[in-house]
């Protein structure tokens, strides 16, 4: 149980275009999802939580409106990268977690990740 | 100052030994601690979780070890296999809200 998925698992797309990445709670449904990002040998660095049905908060240097989410349902979220540049050029993952699970731990369960190559 | 703090950054060990992975954290007030396992490529997947009363746990050749007092958590590998080579993750999350904080993994490469 707890299965997150995330689709694209990569992409490769020209700068100044939008990529859209879906993140799937499959098995459970998600009060809350999160989306982070990870450079090659460093932490994930949370970017934005999102509560369904209501605006993602960003975390501080996050710019919300090239990284757009939406959380439109208890089972999916999603990350819309606008006008990518290199720079974006990441793995971003997302999770997602409900309340109600893991024995009250609030634990994150976690997606595979998305590659995006920004060329 | 990261708030969780891992050692060795990497480290390469043959199969079929053990090695252990050290992590030390600043989180407070604690809530729990969790390692996780992360493939090149791949998402974290959870090994164990830990409160402030336990202090191990065991998941298959995974043994985890919790020192409340002095912030201290350690993942012992026993036996180590090819497919042990990833980046272990230890992950401390502060009582009172949802936010995680995050090491940067101990990067173990098993070699044959």
């Amino acid at each position: 149980g707890a299965v997150v998925s995330q689709h694209p698992s990569w992409v490769i797309c020209k700068s100044g275009t939008s990529v859209k990445i879906e993140c799937r709670s499959l098995d459970f449904q998600a009060t809350t999802m999160f989306w982070y990002r990870q450079f090659p040998k460093q932490s994930l660095m949370l970017m934005a939580t999102s509560n369904e049905g209501s605006k993602a908060t960003y975390e501080q240097g996050v710019e919300k409106d090239k990284f757009l989410i939406n959380h439109a349902s208890l089972t999916l979220s999603t990350l819309t990268v606008t006008s990518a540049h290199p720079e974006d050029s990441s793995f971003y993952i997302c999770s997602a977690s409900d309340p109600g699970l893991a024995g009250g731990y609030n634990e994150q369960f976690f997606g595979p990740g998305t590659r995006l190559t920004v060329l | 100052k990261n708030q969780v703090e891992q050692s060795p950054q990497s480290l390469i060990i043959l199969e079929g030994k053990n090695c252990t992975l050290q992590c030390n954290y600043t989180v407070s007030p604690f809530s729990n601690l969790r390692w996780y396992k992360q493939d090149t490529g791949r998402g974290p997947v959870s090994l164990t979780i830990m409160t402030f009363s336990e202090n191990t746990k065991s998941n298959g050749r995974y043994t985890a070890t919790l020192d409340a007092d002095t912030k201290q958590s350690s993942l012992h590998i026993t036996a180590s296999q090819l497919s042990d080579s990833a980046s272990y993750i230890c992950v401390v999350s502060a009582r009172g809200n949802n936010r995680l904080a995050f090491g940067k993994g101990n990067q173990v490469v098993v070699i044959p």
